[in-house]
């Protein structure tokens, strides 16, 4: 069963770049689609965006300017920068592994590590 | 962006009653439509996917229907575990999005 396990500062501050890592374990991380899913405190899932294992990309449209991901199959890792951070910004982020046989469908989910924006 | 509603916002049952969850898509999205459980403190499960599709270890006791603009999560007799927030999330275009959640509390 393949764990995952989202890495970070805790704290960012406003207009920096928030960088976090997920390690990959109990499977190799090549051939398929990985996820960044946040969700404020109390609110709903928003789509970060999700990478897949050569590289290309999905970003959601309304965070396009701000994201980028990148994957390194040697550490079995996947990363997400999301730069000029406000206080919306504060939220638990969730990285995911997608299905292998579903387009947009992920099947299997970190813990989440909150993330706050504040000075 | 495909925006989907679920109501009701909150379904107060009891152990061992029927519950019916709703999800409704601003277009439509053929039969590609998920539900995840989310207790607090955790991540999301899948339950259910393309509408109908037990995920792997989910139990019979949930089932899921519709398609198009309009779908249904039914748990048809609630156990003790089962009273968390449900998501709908709809795979038809991406970006990927979710409902805003039902939770489903004890009565």
């Amino acid at each position: 069963q393949v764990q995952l396990q989202e890495s970070g500062p805790g704290l960012v501050k406003p207009s920096e770049t928030l960088s976090l890592t997920c390690t990959v374990s109990g499977g190799s991380i090549s051939s398929y689609y990985w996820s960044w899913i946040r969700q404020p405190a109390g609110k709903g899932l928003e789509w970060i965006g999700r990478i897949y294992t050569s590289g290309s990309t999905n970003y959601n449209p309304s965070l396009k300017s701000r994201v980028t991901m990148s994957v390194d199959t040697s550490k079995n890792q996947f990363s997400l920068k999301l730069s000029s951070v406000t206080a919306a910004d504060t939220a638990v982020y969730y990285c995911a592994r997608d299905s292998r046989y579903y387009d947009i469908l992920t099947e299997q989910w970190g813990q989440g590590t909150l993330v706050t924006v504040s000075s | 962006e495909i925006v989907l509603t679920q109501s009701p916002a909150t379904l107060s049952l009891s152990p061992g009653e029927r519950a019916t969850l709703s999800c409704r898509a601003s277009q439509s999205v053929s039969s590609y439509l998920a539900w995840y459980q989310q207790k607090p403190g955790q991540a999301p499960r899948l339950l259910i996917y393309d509408a109908s599709n037990r995920a792997t270890g989910i139990p019979a006791r949930f089932s899921g229907s519709g398609s198009g603009t309009d779908f249904t999560l039914t748990i048809s007799s609630l156990e003790p575990e089962d009273f968390a927030v449900y998501y709908c999330q709809q795979r038809s275009n991406w970006p990927g999005t979710f409902g805003p959640g039902t939770k489903v509390d004890i009565k």
